[in-house]
């Protein structure tokens, strides 16, 4: 157990629809990162908060927002998902800068 | 833009024998470097981390060298074991951001152990 903690582990959802994926850091770290890893792809940032507040914005569609919440939980909200959605998002959580994350163990969505 | 990659997608290597991985970057403001194990449907686990000050750092079993001439990075791992199979990604980062600044990855390079 890394200490962060992403549900749901899985999910299937329909084209259209909109879906909030939740992680929870690990104790003590303000930083939250989102990233999405398609099929046999990298990591592709989408979007980092500190201590509730937006840090940094990678390649995240319109389509999807996140927000950082007082306890530091965060979500990822995707919305009028597409079958290209499909993809596992990782949740990651940092004390600051100059360490590693420490990686959730990610949501799959599956768009049918 | 600046980014970080690999030079091999795949890597192949007999069981017991040594494996290198490489990696290169090129911002030179990078100052933290990172590589991560990932192994089939789990999230990145760190194995070691470097920091720009230093040349080389040892771990059990692994050892990253970081040539900041040339801006390369390499993973090494002794004795390859059939769990070391994975992708390994390097990542970099400026520590001097202490909000935390994001990552950025390589592409990945697949570690094969044949027994």
């Amino acid at each position: 157990d890394s200490g962060v903690t992403q549900t749901p582990k899985h999910l299937i959802t329909a084209t259209g629809q909109r879906v909030t994926l939740r992680c929870s850091p690990r104790s003590g770290d303000l930083s939250v990162y989102w990233y999405q890893q398609s099929l046999d792809q990298g990591l592709q940032f989408l979007i980092q908060y500190y201590n509730g507040e937006e840090r940094a914005k990678g390649n995240i569609l319109e389509r999807f927002s996140a927000q950082q919440f007082p306890d530091l939980h965060s979500e990822l909200n995707l919305s009028s998902l597409e079958l290209g959605d499909s993809a596992l998002y990782f949740c990651a959580s940092s004390v600051a800068g100059g360490f590693g994350y420490t990686f959730g163990s990610g949501t799959r969505l599956t768009v049918v | 833009g600046e980014s970080v990659g690999l030079h091999l997608p795949t890597l192949s290597v007999q069981e017991g024998d040594n494996s290198i991985i490489n990696c290169a970057y090129s911002n030179s403001a990078s100052d933290y470097f990172i590589w991560y194990k990932q192994e089939s449907g789990k999230g990145p686990q760190f194995i070691i981390d470097i920091r720009s000050n230093m040349d080389k750092r040892q771990g059990q079993r692994v050892t990253v060298l970081l040539n900041k001439t040339v801006k390369h990075l390499s993973l090494q791992i002794a004795a390859t074991q059939p769990g070391d199979s994975a992708v390994y990604f390097c990542a970099e980062n400026r520590a001097s951001d202490n909000a935390g600044n994001m990552l950025t990855f390589g592409g990945g390079t697949r570690l094969m152990v044949k027994p």
